[in-house]
């Protein structure tokens, strides 16, 4: 069955701009996280999404924001981006919230300018 | 709050020689444990986890962990090295006082497997 999918996988912004990361999760599963991996901060937890709700939400300012959609399909918005925006997004699914493995996509990669 | 730590940067193993990447955690409840793999310019992949039940875990790859309460820790191993198992490998954590699915992730040991 197909994986995780995440698009774009390569996305270059300028300081300001917005942008809107997509994850289509494996095919039943309803939770849908979200992580910002940088070489300084390492793997971060973003937020969570369970049947259209937010479930958690981890230490990251009010720009990065999030959705999920009935079909389960899950969107990142990170709004006037800057600099230290710039990291690999990884999407992750699983059947459900605690479902203790989390099956990841392949990232999108945002470059800030 | 939960938090996990990988003290090791680097580990560097001969091929056919055991190998081990450590891992210590602490929670305020119960420890979920995982183990992670990631390949240049790829997503993580699962290689174990620890819920309940036996100390030792057998997972991907003929990879293995051990979990120990009084130390801990959730070390990573494997008793005979491929050049194929080089590799960045993160441990994870969640405190089963947390619902859902955050996850606390070590800083990454990278593993380099010389032929």
């Amino acid at each position: 069955k197909a994986g995780v999918t995440q698009t774009p996988r390569y996305l270059i912004k300028t300081r300001g701009q917005q942008v809107t990361l997509s994850c289509s999760p494996i095919s039943g599963h309803r939770s849908v996280s979200w992580y910002q991996q940088t070489p300084g901060q390492g793997l971060q937890f973003l937020f969570e999404y369970f049947s259209e709700t937010q479930r958690n939400k981890g230490n990251f300012p009010g720009r990065f924001s999030g959705r999920q959609f009935s079909n389960s399909r899950s969107e990142m918005n990170v709004s006037t981006l800057e600099l230290g925006d710039s990291a690999l997004y990884l999407c992750a699914s699983s059947l459900y919230s605690g479902a203790n493995v989390l099956t990841f996509g392949a990232g999108s990669r945002l470059t800030v300018l | 709050a939960q938090s996990v730590a990988q003290p090791e940067d680097q580990v560097k193993v001969a091929e056919g020689n055991p190998l081990t990447v450590k891992c210590t955690y602490s929670v305020s409840g119960n420890p979920y444990l995982f183990w992670y793999v990631q390949y240049p310019n790829r997503g993580l992949q699962f290689l174990l986890k620890y819920i309940t039940g036996d100390n030792l875990v057998k997972g991907s790859y003929g990879f293995e962990a051990e979990f120990n309460k009084s130390q801990t820790s959730f070390h990573l191993k494997k008793p005979s090295a491929l050049v194929s198992d080089s590799a960045l490998y993160f441990c994870a954590v969640r405190d089963t006082n947390n619902a859902g699915n955050m996850l606390t992730f070590g800083g990454g040991t990278r593993l380099m497997v010389k032929p």
